[in-house]
């Protein structure tokens, strides 16, 4: 089955730890992207990526970095920089093109708790 | 001000009604809008989406647009129980990654 797989599910961090979360698709998508929910706010962008070895900045970068090494796999690392990272981060995946039917797919879901 | 404005609700209705839900937004730039659909805990689902005014249905789901007005919106008839979830709106334009702008999301609740 084709689909989007983020681990792990649930994550516990010390303040000052850095933390990688996977996320990994074999829908053959070109695009992917990295988003945190938090209650009351949205889905935030923290990063995207259009092709391999290629990323931007979106909306809340600050504390986070990510590497897009190959085309199935983006993952985000949560460095100690981030003052608050607890929330639910969410990564998606998109075809090229402009047509809505190929808008983005998302993964399940990873929630990380700093301790 | 928000780019995407939702109201995060709760909505409560009976089984059976129409729900109506709305986002408001003030990019220009939007040419799509996405509705996305997200149960608690798991990640959203793409539910509808439009391209530019108008609208369209998708059996009990109906998107509507209105670019004069800047305002978009979600009909759901017949609601069920499994209806039950957080409704997000978004919009994007043509370029720039095909980035989406997310409303907060509005808690829907579907009771028997």
């Amino acid at each position: 089955d084709g689909g989007i797989t983020q681990s792990p599910k649930y994550l516990f961090r010390k303040e000052g730890q850095n933390v990688t979360l996977s996320c990994e698709q074999n829908l053959n998508h070109d695009a992917m992207y990295w988003y945190r929910q938090d209650p009351g706010q949205g889905l935030r962008l923290i990063y995207y990526s259009q092709i391999v070895n290629d990323f931007q900045k979106g909306d809340i970068a600050e504390g986070y970095s990510v590497s897009r090494e190959k085309k199935e796999s983006f993952p985000l690392t949560v460095t100690s920089a981030q003052k608050n990272p607890t929330a639910f981060y969410l990564c998606a995946s998109k075809l090229p093109g402009l047509a809505g039917h190929n808008e983005q797919f998302f993964g399940p879901g990873t929630r990380l708790t700093v301790l | 001000q928000k780019e995407v404005e939702q109201d995060p609700g709760p909505l409560s209705v009976p089984e059976g009604a129409i729900v109506s839900l709305n986002c408001t937004y003030s990019n220009s730039a939007f040419q799509y809008f996405m509705w996305y659909r997200q149960y608690s805990r798991k990640g959203p689902e793409l539910l509808m989406y439009t391209y530019s005014s108008g609208n369209k249905e998708d059996g009990r789901f109906t998107a509507q647009v209105d670019k004069s007005s800047k305002y978009i919106s979600l009909f759901i008839r017949d609601s069920q129980p499994s209806d039950s979830a957080t409704y997000l709106c978004a919009g994007r334009g043509t370029g720039g990654g095909n980035k989406l702008t997310f409303g907060t999301g509005t808690q829907l609740k579907v009771e028997l």
